[in-house]
């Protein structure tokens, strides 16, 4: 069964610093990663999809990076701001479709002005 | 938001009673889901639907039911419901664009089963 877990649970940076959240995954034989974001009290935003054959995806101030061997994707965030202050999910998508998807727990993010 | 709406946003209900949420979307879309999140265990598949009439279970279905009578929507039915059931419940999506598909949600429905 795929277990996929976001460490840290909780973060907190001032504003303008670039930071990085990851996300593990125990089975490398994947369909696809896809990042969301939600806002309290809100559902889910897509905000980047990796394909098991690429290794990166970039929008905006957002990189998302895929290394299935080692079972891991960062999400990168560029020059922080506060208004990127939100939870961030990690949901790693098993091979047969979206009902085969895993989320993690995700991120807690704080950007402080 | 891929034209998701999700009735009611909040409920407030007694255990064993019936409850039912409703999933609609404007895009006809093949597939829609239901899950539910809870603190802890992030988000979790009840059940899923690939076309009118065509239903399955995802991971957490034991007391809930399904139907998908009309493409637009997707109700989520808890037969009698329980205390256990608290939780917030989305509806999802899933949409393919070229090789790539993605999953997109609705706002949800914040349910508290007294």
């Amino acid at each position: 069964k795929q277990e996929v877990t976001q460490i840290p649970a909780a973060l907190s940076v001032p504003e303008g610093e670039n930071l990085v959240l990851n996300c593990s995954f125990t089975d490398s034989a994947i369909y696809n990663l896809q990042w969301f974001r939600q806002d309290p009290g809100k559902g889910l935003t897509s905000l980047l999809l990796i394909q098991s054959s690429q290794r990166e995806q970039t929008s905006g101030r957002l990189n998302a990076s895929l290394d299935k061997s080692s079972g891991r994707s960062t999400l990168y965030i560029a020059a922080s701001q506060p208004g990127d202050s939100a939870t961030y999910l990690c949901a790693v998508g098993g091979i047969g479709g979206y009902q085969k998807v895993t989320f993690g727990t995700g991120t807690k993010l704080q950007v402080i002005p | 938001d891929a034209g998701i709406t999700q009735s009611p946003r909040h409920k407030v209900t007694e255990t064993g009673t019936p409850v039912t949420l409703r999933c609609h979307q404007t895009e006809n879309h093949r597939y829609m889901y239901w899950y539910r999140q809870d603190p802890g265990h992030g988000l979790r598949l009840i059940h899923y639907s690939y076309g009118v009439k065509d239903t399955d279970k995802g991971e957490v279905s034991d007391g809930y039911s399904v139907s998908r009578s009309k493409t637009e929507d997707f109700l989520l039915t808890l037969e009698s419901a329980t205390s256990s059931q608290t939780s917030v419940y989305f509806c999802a999506i899933s949409e393919s664009t070229g090789n790539q598909e993605t999953q997109y949600f609705g706002p949800g429905t914040r349910l508290l089963v007294l």
